[in-house]
């Protein structure tokens, strides 16, 4: 079954203990990126990736690292978590930049 | 600096009526919109999308269309059903100098039965 998948889907954790939020896509697409999304203000992208070794800034990267060593594979990283991370948070992968994107499950963090 | 604005938070509609739902844009460079639907506890699911090129796309119940000259884009459900209460959010992005997608707040469809 094609699709995209993100572990965990529910952490909570404290402030300053580094995470990482793994997503992975079967779809052999190109283009993976990771969005948050908080009440009222939508989703928002952190991170995304053109291809691997590719990745660029969204409109929100403070605070987040992204890696794409495989094609498949497209982890955020919180070096140093803080309270106003706590979101929801979602991968999504499409075959290209202008191609239809499909949406990880989400997870949700909660940072004390 | 919200981009993409959807200035209505929620809408209730009957079922068997017309929901509109409205997105506003302040980016010219913007060329391509599109529509997503987002259940509880679910990523967000493609709906419909709309190229610069054109002032409206179909598909079945779904029409999305696009006035440029005041930025604005509207996605008309005709008939309204229950299954389609769920969060709906625009997006929008460039096919220059960026490859980011931006998003709007989102709007609570709730059709009641």
């Amino acid at each position: 079954e094609a699709q995209v998948t993100q572990n965990p889907r529910y952490l909570i954790t404290v402030t300053g203990k580094k995470l990482t939020v793994t997503c992975s896509q079967n779809m052999n697409h190109e283009y993976m990126s990771w969005y948050r999304q908080d009440p009222g203000l939508g989703l928002r992208q952190i991170y995304y990736s053109m291809n691997v070794e590719v990745t660029d800034k969204g409109d929100v990267p403070e605070g987040y690292k992204v890696s794409r060593k495989e094609k498949r594979n497209f982890p955020l990283i919180l070096e140093s978590p803080s309270p106003n991370q706590t979101s929801l948070y979602f991968c999504a992968s499409s075959l290209g930049y202008q191609e239809t994107q499909y949406f990880g499950p989400g997870t949700r963090l909660l940072v004390l | 600096d919200q981009q993409v604005k959807q200035n209505s938070p929620s809408l209730s509609v009957q079922e068997g009526r017309i929901s509109i739902l409205n997105c506003d844009y302040t980016n010219s460079m913007f060329d391509y919109f599109l529509w997503y639907k987002k259940y509880p506890a679910e990523g967000p699911t493609f709906l419909i999308s709309i190229s610069s090129i054109k002032d409206k796309n179909e598909d079945g119940r779904f029409t999305v269309f696009l006035n440029k000259s005041a930025k604005h884009l509207s996605l008309h459900i005709v008939p309204s059903q229950p299954g389609d209460s769920a969060v709906y959010f625009c997006a929008a992005r460039s096919t220059s100098g960026t490859y980011k997608y931006i998003f709007g707040t989102g709007t609570r469809l709730k059709v009641l039965a």
